[in-house]
């Protein structure tokens, strides 16, 4: 069965600009999380959707927000970007929530922001 | 706070060798934890998931102990090849009613040479 998928792989944005990152779960799985990884500081989690509602997020700015969709695909934004956005947003799907199951990872998705 | 350490931070290992990665934790309260594989541009992979009551979990020459009283955890890589050259990341998930809060560590680098 196809794994997870994420688009776009690879993004340019410009400071002060907000982007959107789609990530599709494996089929059947309603947990959706994100992270956030640098050189500098690994990686970081943002948040968990679980049958559309966010159950839990990480420390980051309300400039990261993010949704599922009825069909548990999910969407993160992030908004008036800053230089130090730039990373590896990488998203994971499991069948209930991840703490508790297998979690796939996708292969991610490269924003640089300048 | 929680956090996750682990050690050492690279390894340079010779084809055909063990090794062993370590993962010190201070979370609670705790749920599982979990080591990830990660080879360089690609999303993580699952290795093993062990919750409280494990201490030996295997996935072919990958061995990971959990001693919950020390709050230590280790993986054995037997046999390594060069497929093994890798980032190997222990994350640690708390559980706070019905979410689970992951803290990742920072990852070991791992080189294998012919």
């Amino acid at each position: 069965k196809a794994g997870v998928t994420q688009t776009p792989r690879y993004l340019i944005k410009t400071r002060g600009q907000q982007v959107t990152l789609s990530c599709s779960p494996i089929s059947g799985h309603r947990s959706v999380s994100w992270y956030q990884q640098t050189p500098g500081q690994g990686l970081q989690f943002l948040f968990e959707y679980f049958s559309e509602t966010q159950r839990n997020k990480g420390n980051f700015p309300g400039r990261f927000s993010g949704r599922q969709f009825s069909n548990s695909r999910s969407e993160m934004n992030v908004s008036t970007l800053e230089l130090g956005d730039s990373a590896l947003y990488l998203c994971a799907s499991s069948l209930r929530l991840e703490g508790d199951t297998e979690a796939f990872f996708g292969q991610g998705t490269r924003l640089t922001v300048v | 706070k929680n956090q996750v350490e682990q050690s050492p931070q690279s390894l340079i290992i010779l084809e055909g060798k063990n090794c062993t990665l370590q993962c010190n934790y201070t979370v609670s309260p705790f749920s599982n934890l979990r080591w990830y594989k990660q080879d360089t541009g690609r999303g993580p992979v699952s290795l093993t998931i062990m919750t409280f009551s494990e201490n030996t979990k295997s996935n072919g020459r990958y061995t990971a102990t959990l001693d919950a009283d020390t709050k230590q955890s280790s993986l054995h890589i037997t046999a390594s090849q060069l497929s093994d050259s890798a980032s190997y990341i222990c994350v640690v998930s708390a559980r706070r009613g019905g979410s689970y809060i992951p803290t990742f560590g920072r990852g070991t680098s791992l080189i294998v040479h012919p």
